[in-house]
């Protein structure tokens, strides 16, 4: 079956510029996770969202950064006035339910690129 | 969650078992031990889980001992697709189930 889709796989873009970033969880996901990880570095939780609920936003390195899933499917990442630290890949991860014992898919990531 | 130790790399012939250890001494009764890779320029891949019994797919087993703190992964013949770092990663209830990776363990499979 399907898996975690991201869209676009990479993006470039000059500093200052706004992106938006998509993730297509697996059908009938109620979680959705995104990422953010660093060249050589272990991804880092961004945000968790129930179904359209934003649980948990903890990890947003900054208020320029947004995330949504306003039907408790498709979400996007926003990162407003982008700056050169932007630059990483940006992960998306959804599992079944919230339980400890249901483990969390991810998609390719987005390579964001800022100039 | 509770903090986990990884050697940094290890090699192993390809074909034979690569066995990958964890150490997780911190660990409350109701946290899970999760295993993820990552190929290079791909996303984390879900391997195996398990709480406190040894568990066994068609990807690998996971061996946790009886005072859960410590485990290892075991891919039983290694590939050279099998080439990649392996993240060991304590999941808890409290707070929004997030994964949160250390460096993992780099394992280069050697022809």
């Amino acid at each position: 079956g399907a898996g975690v889709s991201q869209s676009p796989r990479y993006k470039v873009a000059k500093r200052g510029q706004d992106v938006a970033l998509r993730c297509d969880p697996i059908s009938g996901h109620v979680s959705l996770f995104w990422y953010q990880q660093a060249l050589g570095q272990g991804p880092e939780f961004l945000t968790y969202f129930q179904n359209e609920a934003q649980l948990d936003k903890s990890g947003l390195p900054s208020d320029r950064f947004f995330a949504e899933r306003p039907e408790g499917s498709v979400s996007t990442l926003k990162i407003q006035r982008t700056q050169q630290e932007d630059s990483a890949v940006y992960l998306c991860a959804s599992s079944l339910d919230s339980l400890l014992n249901q483990p969390q898919h991810f998609g390719d990531g987005t390579r964001l690129s800022i100039l | 969650d509770a903090k986990t130790t990884q050697p940094p790399s290890m090699d192993c012939a390809e074909g034979r078992a690569a066995n990958l250890p964890c150490n997780h001494s911190t660990i409350s009764g109701n946290e899970y031990v999760y295993w993820y890779r990552q190929i290079h320029s791909q996303g984390p891949q879900y391997i195996i889980h398990g709480l406190k019994n040894n568990e066994t797919n068609e990807m690998a087993s996971l061996i946790i001992t009886e005072d859960r703190k410590s485990s290892t992964l075991i891919l039983p013949h290694a590939t050279l697709r099998d080439t990649a770092v392996y993240y060991c990663i304590v999941v808890s209830g409290a707070g929004s189930y997030q994964l949160t990776f250390g460096k993992g363990t780099k394992l280069s499979v050697i022809p």
